[in-house]
């Protein structure tokens, strides 16, 4: 298996732009999660997917933030205006759902919003 | 609420000592239990976890943790530290009551010197 895929891994946008993160989670794996990682607030949970249905989405900062997943190898997470404060490495992860399952996160996408 | 603590920012080990990375968390009923570990520019990686069973649990390279009942400890533990085990360290506690999240500590820095 290749892992949890994300896609792109590096991007630079102007403020004010669409951005559009991209992840494939493992296969069979049932359980979907997007994580935000700065130096200053550490590793945020935004939101949890379970069964492609988005079981809490309390940690999306702003509706600004918005995140679907259509089928069971694709979700994305879209940031549409984006601000500079956006700026983060943002990490999808999934997991079989069982409590004792760890999750397995992919390579990262670093935003920069200029 | 459960929680995770990793009191310790920042653990610095010469290379060839015993190394150990603190865990405390807070649960109700019976914790699930996981350590993780973050390259530079990488995604977190899988390290071991605690389910049930022996309280010393082995996990990939080198590394070992001792679950502790009384103490609600499970702290990261390797006989021999090495330079390449200088990375970020988390400890995650699964959410039993909350769709089986994952509950993060905030990270520890090890700095391993030569």
């Amino acid at each position: 298996d290749a892992g949890v895929i994300q896609s792109p891994r590096h991007e630079v946008t102007e403020m004010g732009q669409e951005v559009t993160l991209r992840c494939k989670p493992i296969s069979g794996h049932n359980s979907l999660f997007w994580y935000r990682q700065t130096m200053m607030r550490g590793l945020e949970l935004l939101i949890y997917f379970n069964n492609n249905v988005p079981i809490d989405d309390s940690g999306m900062p702003e509706d600004r933030f918005s995140a679907k997943m259509p089928n069971a190898s694709f979700s994305t997470l879209k940031i549409q205006p984006s601000e500079p404060r956006d700026s983060a490495v943002y990490f999808c992860a999934s997991s079989r759902q069982a409590p004792a399952s760890e999750a397995f996160f992919g390579q990262g996408t670093r935003l920069t919003v200029v | 609420a459960q929680s995770v603590a990793q009191p310790e920012d920042q653990v610095n080990v010469a290379e060839g000592n015993p190394l150990t990375v603190k865990c405390t968390y807070s649960v109700s009923g019976n914790p699930y239990l996981f350590w993780y570990v973050q390259y530079p520019n990488r995604g977190l990686q899988f390290l071991l976890k605690y389910i049930t069973g022996d309280n010393l649990v082995k996990g990939s390279y080198g590394f070992e943790a001792e679950f502790n009942k009384s103490q609600t400890s499970f702290h990261l533990k390797k006989p021999s530290a090495l330079v390449s085990d200088s990375a970020l360290y988390f400890c995650a506690v699964r959410d039993i009551g909350s769709n089986y999240q994952l509950i993060w500590g905030a990270g520890t820095k090890l700095i391993i010197k030569p």
